[in-house]
């Protein structure tokens, strides 16, 4: 069965990076987009950005741009998400999920469990 | 950036049909914006219920159907369950811009 499975809470001081994992399995890794999305308390969701595991291309949302970086290792079906220059907003759970994007149909259907990010002096 | 648009709260009765709606601050959502809706219960991840447009993950109800209605993209629950309680979020992709933005959510409530 699909299985988006990430690494644990994180807590981190502001300016520090953080590295979010998310293991695939179940699937043809290289065959769906991985997306990053997040969600501070008590707020709604907000894409971060998507990561193609077969190129390696990567499609950020502007907000993250310069800040932000996907990366995938093939060889373990693992994609990492890399948020530099940490401030408190950033203080969010942090969730990626599959995509399967054709020309003409996408679906984003699985998720991961989330990874709590704390931002904290 | 684009803003995408969802009531903010929606309130049924068991057993009654509601609707849910998504729009685009660019104009007419479109089959091309591949609409997408979600569920999201307090403490659990969000849960995928229809994608590009009207088409149902294996596990969605049959009581969840999508669809665009007067320019945006709509979720109707038909025959609503207490389960039902929960917040919905639709997503939508831009892709002058190739991205995705989500809709702020909608808290829908059945009493």
């Amino acid at each position: 069965q699909v299985q988006l499975v990430q690494s644990g809470a994180e807590v981190k001081k502001p300016g520090a990076s953080v590295k979010v994992s998310c293991k695939a399995s179940g699937y043809t890794f290289s065959d769906y987009y991985i997306h990053w999305v997040r969600q501070a308390p008590g707020q709604g969701l907000e894409w971060m950005g998507c990561v193609y595991p077969n190129s390696g291309a990567t499609y950020y949302a502007q907000k993250f741009q310069g800040r932000v970086t996907m990366t995938r290792d093939t060889s373990i079906s693992t994609a990492y998400m890399d948020l530099s220059r940490l401030i408190s907003d950033d203080t969010a759970v942090y969730y990626c999920a599959r995509e399967m994007g054709a020309a003409n149909l996408k679906n984003h259907d699985y998720w991961g469990q989330g990874t709590l990010v704390t931002v904290s002096s | 950036q684009a803003v995408v648009t969802q009531e903010p709260s929606l309130t049924v009765s068991p057993g009654g049909t509601v609707t849910l709606t998504c729009a685009s601050s660019t104009g007419a959502v479109t089959s091309g914006y591949f609409p997408h809706w979600f569920q999201q219960k307090p403490g659990q991840a969000p849960r995928a219920l229809i994608y590009s447009t009207s088409n149902k993950q294996s596990w969605t109800p049959a009581r969840f159907s999508g669809s665009l209605l007067g320019g945006k993209a709509a979720l109707t629950l038909s025959g609503v369950q207490p389960e039902d309680e929960a917040e919905y979020y639709c997503l939508l992709y831009y892709v002058d811009l190739q991205s995705w933005v989500f809709g702020g959510g909608t808290k829908l409530t059945v009493l």
